[in-house]
């Protein structure tokens, strides 16, 4: 067990261009989450897919924000156009939770990606 | 989508005292989870609780389960600075978090 790997650590841009961040769950786990965080804040729920998936997509997601978890392993977040307000703390997690469940299984985070936007 | 509320959003007290941080919501969950974070990492599960009225300890933390499952506490004795973090709930199904309370113990 690696654990959750997420790259690159930190990302800095400029206001317009593109970004992709990766996540590399825990192998076996099956249920992979996103979520941002500003400085003080919990994480803001983005998105969820089971295996390969997407089973919600947070309404606060515009649509120049995507994931992808094409082969129910790795996941990746790209956001397309960034502005200022997307700085934040990009986390991912995963879990072995399996439908339906009495309770799910603890969330396993990464370090997440310092995205800055400037 | 079910709220989380936590209490207090900032606390910052001395070593050896002792402190409780609330999670509540108007919703029932299946379970709650404790995390703990720490700057620069991602959230670090400290407990889950599934039963109304339930009690989990875990060294000199005590978390609580409401009965009616809508809320819980989490209770620390004898706080140090490495208690120093941000505290989240997080409710089940959904996994939305709390805001959380940010705890600084001063030497």
């Amino acid at each position: 067990d690696t654990g959750v790997s997420q790259n690159p650590r930190h990302k800095i841009t400029k206001r317009g261009q593109n970004v992709t961040f990766r996540c590399d769950p825990i192998s076996e786990h099956n249920r992979l989450y996103w979520y941002r965080q500003t400085l003080g804040q919990g994480p803001e729920f983005l998105t969820y897919f089971q295996n390969e998936a997407q089973l919600e997509k947070s309404r606060l997601l515009s649509d120049r924000f995507s994931a992808e978890r094409p082969k129910g392993s790795f996941s990746t977040l790209e956001i397309q156009r960034t502005e200022q307000g997307d700085s934040a703390m990009y986390l991912c997690a995963s879990s072995s939770g399996t439908q339906p469940s009495s309770y799910n299984s603890p969330l396993h985070f990464g370090n997440g990606t310092r995205l800055t936007v400037t | 989508t079910q709220l989380l509320e936590q209490s207090p959003q900032f606390l910052s007290i001395q070593e050896g005292e002792n402190l409780t941080v609330y999670c509540n919501s108007s919703s029932v969950f299946s379970s709650l989870q404790w995390y703990r974070q720490e700057p620069g990492e991602g959230p670090v599960l400290l407990v889950t609780v599934v039963t109304g009225g339930e009690v989990k300890k875990l060294k000199r933390l005590t978390f609580q389960f409401g009965d009616a499952r809508k809320d819980s506490s989490l209770h620390i004795t004898a706080a140090q600075p490495g208690d120093t973090g941000l505290y989240l709930c997080a409710g089940e199904v959904d996994m939305r978090f709390g805001a959380g309370t940010r705890l600084t113990v001063k030497p």
